[in-house]
């Protein structure tokens, strides 16, 4: 069955930097791009970017460009998220979230708190 | 660029049918496919409609999408409402101008 199955949670510093990873199973991982998709307490969801499962293709949200970064590892099936310049705004819950025809499989979150 | 809008909150009776609205901000609502998705509180979301109106497997028929060209809006209709359907829903759609995907603002709906 198609998992993902993400990273633990993380506490960080204000202008720290955080890493998520995300590793894939049960389906040909070179076949779907994988998304990142975050969601602040009490908020609703807000899409960060896609990484082609190659890693040779990114799309990152404007407002993130310069602080996102996103990478993969074939051999491994993992996706990895960076996010550099932390600030209290970027607590929320992170997920992944493959692509088919909609983001079909998600993880199951990584809480990022942003706190000094 | 576009924004989804959403109504904040609806409440509606077991049995009954309700109508969550998602209305484009800019750009026609045919331009891209729009997907819903449900959200139950500490979990992740899962997909009920995609592509305007299809269900993935496992999702009942009860729940239905469409767009209105002409209030530049997608709907999703959920019938013969269950306790279960309470949570939040968010509407989504892909932007073409940057390859980006938006997502509406959600809306909390009610079963009681």
């Amino acid at each position: 069955q198609v998992q993902l199955v993400q990273s633990g949670a993380e506490v960080k510093k204000p202008g720290a930097s955080v890493k998520v990873s995300c590793t894939a199973s049960g389906y040909t991982f070179s076949n779907y791009p994988i998304h990142w998709v975050r969601q602040a307490p009490g908020q609703g969801p807000e899409w960060m970017g896609f990484i082609s499962p190659s890693g040779g293709y990114t799309v990152s949200a404007q407002e993130l460009q310069g602080r996102v970064t996103m990478t993969t590892d074939t051999s491994t099936n993992t996706v990895f998220m960076g996010l550099t310049s932390l600030r209290s705004e970027d607590t929320a819950m992170y997920y992944c979230a493959r692509e088919g025809r909609n983001f079909d499989f998600w993880g199951q979150g990584t809480l990022v708190t942003v706190s000094s | 660029n576009f924004k989804l809008t959403q109504p904040h909150s609806v409440s509606e009776s077991p049995g009954k049918t309700v109508t969550l609205s998602c209305t484009r901000s800019s750009g026609s609502i045919a331009t891209s496919y729009v997907q819903w998705y449900q959200q139950r509180p500490g979990t992740s979301p899962t997909t009920v409609i995609y592509e305007n109106n299809q269900r993935p497997s496992g999702v009942p028929d009860r729940f239905s999408g469409s767009i209105d060209i002409s209030s530049n809006s997608a709907s999703l209709t959920i019938s013969g409402l269950k306790t279960e359907d309470e949570a939040d829903y968010y509407c989504l759609s892909y932007d073409s101008s940057n390859q980006g995907r938006v997502f509406g603002g959600g809306t909390k709906l009610t079963v009681l």
